[in-house]
């Protein structure tokens, strides 16, 4: 069965600096897709990032990119230069590819700190 | 403004009395899901539908009902609730189903309901 872990409950950043969010994920699907989403105190869930599994670059967005290591499984996420408006919970999911559902991980909630 | 648009937003109910959360989508997207949140367990999937009258259980569709009569409205039922259905729900929709990349799922603001 598909899943995804996220082993960081929680994380602590201080502002300026950069963040790595984890994510490991298990398939045996040759095609899948993963996503992050960040969801704020507020509660919307706020897509970041797509990484396709056959793109041969790591995605990017702003100040957001995919660490992608398709042999391990992992695909983390990276926060450069991290804002105080960063603090949110990060969610890792991936796409089943038959059903379009999107597997979520626990989630991490990080807090970036002054 | 593309939108997902889920009400009530909050709602406090008791048990038994029906409830139906309404969800509705102003993209023309074929797909659209249901979620619910619970802390330490994610978000996991109640029903999709990949079109109109097209509809499936996701992982947790016990106490929950769903109708896709049109496309751009996918409620979701909660027949006789139970205080286990006190959780954040989400309602979310993508233009097709399967594919990747563009194909991003989108979701709503979400619907806080407490069964008392």
């Amino acid at each position: 069965a598909q899943k995804i872990t996220q082993t960081q409950p929680g994380m602590f950043v201080q502002e300026k600096e950069a963040v790595t969010l984890d994510c490991t994920y298990d398939t045996s699907d040759q095609s899948y897709g993963l996503f992050w989403y960040k969801q704020p105190s507020s509660g919307e869930m706020i897509f970041l990032i797509y990484q396709g599994s056959y793109d041969e670059q790591n995605a990017t967005e702003g100040r957001y990119s995919l660490n992608f290591q398709k042999a391990r499984k992992s695909a983390n996420l990276v926060i450069s230069a991290s804002q105080l408006g960063d603090s949110a919970m990060y969610f890792c999911a991936m796409r089943e590819v038959n059903t379009d559902k999107l597997i979520f991980g626990t989630g991490t909630r990080l807090q970036v700190f002054p | 403004e593309a939108q997902v648009t889920q009400n009530p937003r909050y709602l406090i109910t008791v048990t038994g009395k029906k409830l139906t959360v309404t969800c509705s989508q102003n993209m023309n997207h074929e797909y659209m899901s249901w979620y619910r949140q619970d802390p330490g367990l994610g978000l996991r999937q109640i029903y999709y539908s990949m079109n109109v009258e097209v509809t499936d259980k996701g992982d947790v569709p016990e106490g929950y009902k769903v109708s896709r009569k049109e496309k751009r409205n996918f409620p979701l039922i909660l027949e006789s609730p139970s205080p286990n259905q006190t959780s954040l729900y989400f309602c979310a929709s993508s233009l097709y189903p399967g594919g990747f990349g563009a194909n991003v799922l989108t979701f709503g603001a979400g619907s806080r309901l407490t069964v008392l």
